[in-house]
């Protein structure tokens, strides 16, 4: 089954530029899509279609994909980042949908 | 406004059988696929199953495959998820979520329910 890998946890200063990666076989035909989860809320979009913010977003939040790798890049971090992000993308056919592990990061 | 309230969640023993419903408003729910996504407690997500807009096609994931039925009723703005044979790795937080269809042909999720939690133990 299709998978995406993302690291752990990645842990900045605030004011730092926190960087999460996200590889997938199927991502340079694919799009990667980003949600921040915060606690026990709902997921929310930050990045859609690779790259592109949706409104209400905060502009620190940007996205970029090349070959088989997304990164969510999130400048300036503050303490109200801290959170769960994930990944998201389909597989090559489009039936299944895939989530990365789970990236936790830590503003402190 | 968009709002998606799930229901049915509780404690059930394993092997057994538990159906989930999600109540839909503020939007055309016969135009939008739906979605089963699932979070076990500290854990990641995990997508679970998909139903077309009109019912005529649903995928699963490989861990609920052939144990987890997913359905809807457009007429009442409702979308299903019936559980059986339950497994205390099914213990999770149950969300459903609107797929988002892009110009550019692929889709995300834009808006979820606030879960509702199932656990399987006995």
């Amino acid at each position: 089954s299709y998978e995406l890998t993302q690291p752990p946890s990645v842990s900045v200063s605030p004011g730092q530029t926190a960087r999460i990666t996200c590889s997938g076989d199927a991502l340079p035909k694919k799009y990667a899509y980003w949600y921040q989860q915060k606690s026990v809320q709902a997921p929310v979009l930050v990045i859609f279609e690779d790259s592109k913010r949706p409104s209400g977003i905060s502009e620190r939040f940007s996205g970029s994909s090349s070959g088989t790798m997304a990164t969510l890049t999130i400048s300036g971090a503050q303490v109200e980042d801290e959170a769960d992000y994930y990944c998201y993308s389909t597989d090559s056919s489009a039936s299944h949908r895939v989530f990365g592990g789970g990236t936790r990061l830590t503003v402190l | 406004q968009v709002q998606l309230v799930e229901s049915g969640g509780g404690v059930v023993q394993p092997g057994r059988s538990l159906r989930l419903s999600c109540s839909a408003s503020g939007f055309t729910f016969s135009t939008y696929v739906m979605h089963w996504v699932r979070q076990p407690p500290g854990k990641g997500l995990e997508w679970v199953a998909v139903i077309w807009y009109d019912g005529t096609k649903n995928y699963y994931g490989d861990s609920v495959k052939g144990r987890f039925t997913i359905s809807r009723d457009n007429m009442k703005n409702t979308l299903y998820l019936q559980m059986s044979s339950l497994r205390a790795e099914d213990t999770a937080v149950y969300y459903c979520a609107r797929e988002f269809a892009s110009m550019t042909g692929e889709s995300y999720f834009d808006y979820w329910g606030q879960g509702t939690l199932v656990t399987v133990s006995s």
